[in-house]
Parts: C-alpha cells; sequence; structure tokens
C-alpha cells in the first residue's frame, strides 16, 4: 500500500481564495481524520470519519472551514475564503478502527500558505 | 494546565547517551500515542500501548497507567534519531487524540 496520501504538497493561495485539500486514505481503513499543525497550537483535530461518516468536527475553526468523504477512499478538506492565519501543515490520518487495536498512519501533510 | 503535558520540550545530548522523553496525561485514556516527526517531514506512529512496556529496535514505551504517566526510551542514541518526539492520548471512549506539545530532540554525533 502507498501509505495515506495527500495533496498538494504545498500550495500558496491569495487571501480569500478556496483552497482544497485533498487525502486519500489506506485502503480498508474505515477512519480518517483531518490535524492542523502550526508552531503556535501544535497538532489539534479538525474533524474525524468513522465509515464516511463525520463523527467529531469539534475542531473545526469556524463556517470557513468544510470537510467531506463521498466514499471510502477520498476526503477533501475545504476552506472558503481563506486568510492568512489559516497557514498550517495540514495532515490526514487513517487508521483501522477495530476495539483496542488500532493505530493511526497520517500523510506527508499539506504546507499550505496563505498570503 | 494541557491535558497532555511532555518534558523536556527540548533536549540536545551525544551520541551514544540514553535518552529520556516524560509524558504526564489528566484524562482517561484508551491508548497512548508515540509519534516521530523529522524537520519538514511527516509524521510517523512509533507505539500504541495500554499498559506496560513496548520495545521496537532501540526505542522503548513505558506507561503507568495509575500515575498517567509515560516514558519514551532511546537507547545507544544517533543522530538520524534526532527529531520531534510527540505523546497522544487517546481519550477513553472515542478516537480523538489529545496532542502533547512535542520534544525536539537533538543528537549530536
Amino acid at each position: 500500500d502507498a501509505g495515506v496520501i495527500q495533496s498538494p504538497r504545498h500550495e500558496v493561495t491569495e487571501m480569500g481564495q478556496e483552497v482544497t485539500l485533498r487525502c486519500k486514505p489506506i485502503s480498508g481503513h474505515n477512519s480518517l481524520f483531518w490535524y492542523r499543525q502550526t508552531m503556535m497550537r501544535g497538532l489539534e483535530l479538525l474533524i474525524y470519519f468513522n465509515n464516511n461518516v463525520p463523527i467529531d468536527d469539534s475542531g473545526m475553526p469556524e463556517d470557513r472551514f468544510s470537510a467531506k468523504m463521498p466514499n471510502a477512499s477520498f476526503s477533501t478538506l475545504k476552506i472558503q475564503p481563506s486568510e492568512p492565519r489559516d497557514s498550517a501543515v495540514y495532515f490526514c490520518a487513517s487508521s483501522l478502527f477495530v476495539e483496542s487495536n488500532y493505530g493511526y498512519t497520517f500523510g506527508s501533510g499539506t504546507r499550505l500558505t496563505v498570503v | 494546565k494541557n491535558e497532555v503535558e511532555q518534558s523536556p520540550q527540548n533536549l540536545t545530548a551525544q551520541e551514544g547517551e540514553f535518552i529520556t522523553i516524560n509524558c504526564s496525561y489528566s484524562v482517561g485514556i484508551s491508548a497512548l500515542h508515540w509519534l516521530q516527526q523529522h524537520p519538514g517531514g511527516g509524521i510517523v506512529s512509533l507505539f500504541m500501548l495500554s499498559s506496560g512496556k513496548k520495545k521496537h529496535g532501540r526505542l522503548i514505551a513505558t506507561i503507568n497507567i495509575q500515575e498517567k504517566h509515560s516514558s519514551l526510551h532511546i537507547t545507544a542514541s544517533h543522530p538520524r534519531d534526532s527529531a520531534v518526539y510527540i505523546c497522544a492520548a487517546q481519550l477513553q471512549g472515542a478516537q480523538k487524540l489529545v496532542f502533547g506539545q512535542g520534544t525536539r530532540l537533538t543528537i549530536n554525533p
């Protein structure tokens, strides 16, 4: 398996533009997570899905952020409109949630810069 | 106070030294994760443990559930071990991870 695949690796955009980050989880994994990492706040969970259903989106900063998982092999995180404070590295991770026996596999991240 | 606290925040050592990174948490957990992140790189899951001790090569992770404390040890440290090590608590009854701030480890040759 190629692991968790994120695209793009780097994104530079102007304030106000829409940004879409993409993630392909590991085949067979049933949970998918979006995390954001900044120098100030470290790693934070934004949202996670079980079997394509959003379970906890309490970490989504505001209505400008939205995430979808239309099927088991694809998820998107959209920011519209983007702001400079959204600049961060966004990680996607997936796991196989079997009771008390699961680990996480992280993607390589998308480094987003909003200017 | 953060729910997951790591110490030290920064650690510099010489090659070959025994390294210990500590993690304390204040929440109920189902598991404790140790992650590694190299500069500019992705995140790798090193260990997931809910009791006792796990070993992988030169890395050892221990957890004391009663004391809500975990440690990550590196034996015979090497410059390639230089990275940020992150402790994350898997909340009880959920899949959500709560992260420590990370420990930046630098091993000098």
